[in-house]
Order: C-alpha cells, then structure tokens, then sequence
C-alpha cells in the first residue's frame, strides 16, 4: 500500500516562532488531508488538499502532487498549536478510505 | 464542535466482552467511517458506510463489525475483545457524497479491555 512519511517526528518551538512540516506519499494521490490531533485527543481538519494552496489564519498548506509532497506551515506560533500534526491520503477510488502518516509532535513553549 | 457525536467517551471492559460503540454523523452527511487509533498502528482505516451500505473496508478484524442505520448512525461492535484491542476508536463522517472531501471526526471512543 501507500506509505506517508512525515518529518520531523518531534518539534519543540517557542512561541512566535514559524515552522514547516513536511509529509512524503509513496504514490499518486487524489486526496489528502491535515489534521491537528490536540492534547485532549480530538481531531480537527485542518485542510482538505490535494493539490494547489490554501491558508487559513497561521496556516497555509501546499501540495505538489506531482512530486508527492505537501507542507504545512505555521507562522507565529502559539501554545495551543501544541499536539501531533497528521498528514492523510487516499487513492482514486478510494474516497476518505485514508492512509495516515505517523505524524509530527509539536510542542510550543512559552 | 464537529458536529460528529460519538459515545461511549470512555469504556473499560475485560477481555472476552463485547462493546458497541455509537456514532452520529454530522447533519446532511451521508458517508461514516470508522477509525483504530492505537499505540503500536497508529490512525488505522477500518470500514465506510454510505447511506447504509458498505462502501469500503481496511484492516477491520472478523471480530468487528459495523452496520448503519435507516436514521444514518452507525454502530461500531467489538466482540471476543482482547488486550490488544484497547485503543481510541474514531468515527468521522464527510458530505461529497461516497468520494472524498473534507473528513470531521468525532471526540473518539477510548476502550481499554483489561
């Protein structure tokens, strides 16, 4: 099957600091998702992206499909962006049938 | 809010039970997924219902199975439950009909089998 990579697998800013995340997908793909999972365990869409760029407030998210990447990107951070950042695709065909990545654990300090 | 209800929240049980967890997608939306968060797997696809049928399955055990209802909820039933099954179960619902688009999860359901 599909395999997602995301890096890094840990991240520890201070605030006000910026950062970009990376996930790598092992093959095409017609769908693919952030979420932000918080530290009380909710999951929370952040983007539906699978190609192209959007922002929304701190965060803009890009893909480039062709070359089997997106970046998540999160300017002037804050403690409540703290929490494990997942990458998720899915296949023609396959809906939000989605493969997750093992995600990045962000931890924002004062 | 997601708009995506699960319950129970919390649930402990022993090994051998069988658990059924409930799940109510958002207003308008007719596809339901369910989800296997654990340790050792990490976020796992387990199966899809759209208005009633089911449309895909991933690594859901012979053990699990889901059905969903008339009113669009679902039920998520584990049985001979073993240890290894302890995990948060999440449920997610997306409206572009049967394909893709923005995916909302519920809260989760953490069932810990003692």
């Amino acid at each position: 099957g599909i395999q997602v990579e995301q890096s890094p697998p840990d991240l520890i800013l201070q605030e006000g600091a910026n950062s970009t995340l990376r996930c790598n997908f092992s093959d095409s793909v017609n769908n693919l998702q952030w979420f932000h999972q918080n530290p009380w365990g909710q999951l929370i869409n952040l983007f539906y992206i699978p190609s192209g760029t959007k922002q929304n407030g701190r965060l803009s998210a890009t893909t480039v499909a062709t070359e089997r990447y997106s970046l998540l990107y999160i300017s002037s951070s804050q403690t409540t962006d703290s929490g494990v950042y997942f990458c998720a695709v899915g296949q023609s065909g396959g809906g939000n049938k989605l493969t997750f990545g093992t995600g990045t654990q962000l931890k924002v300090e004062l | 809010d997601s708009g995506v209800t699960q319950t129970p929240k919390h649930l402990i049980t022993a090994t051998g039970q069988r658990v059924t967890l409930r799940c109510s997608p958002r207003s308008g939306d007719l596809s339901v997924y369910w989800y296997q968060q654990s340790l050792d797997q990490g976020l796992q696809f387990l199966i899809q219902y759209y208005n009633g049928e089911e449309r895909a399955k991933g690594n859901i055990l012979e053990r699990f199975s889901a059905q969903q209802f008339p009113d669009l909820h679902s039920e998520l039933n584990l049985s001979s439950l073993e240890l290894g099954d302890s995990a948060l179960y999440f449920c997610a619902s997306s409206g572009r009909g049967a394909g893709t688009g923005e995916l909302f999860f519920g809260e989760g359901s953490r069932l810990t089998v003692l």
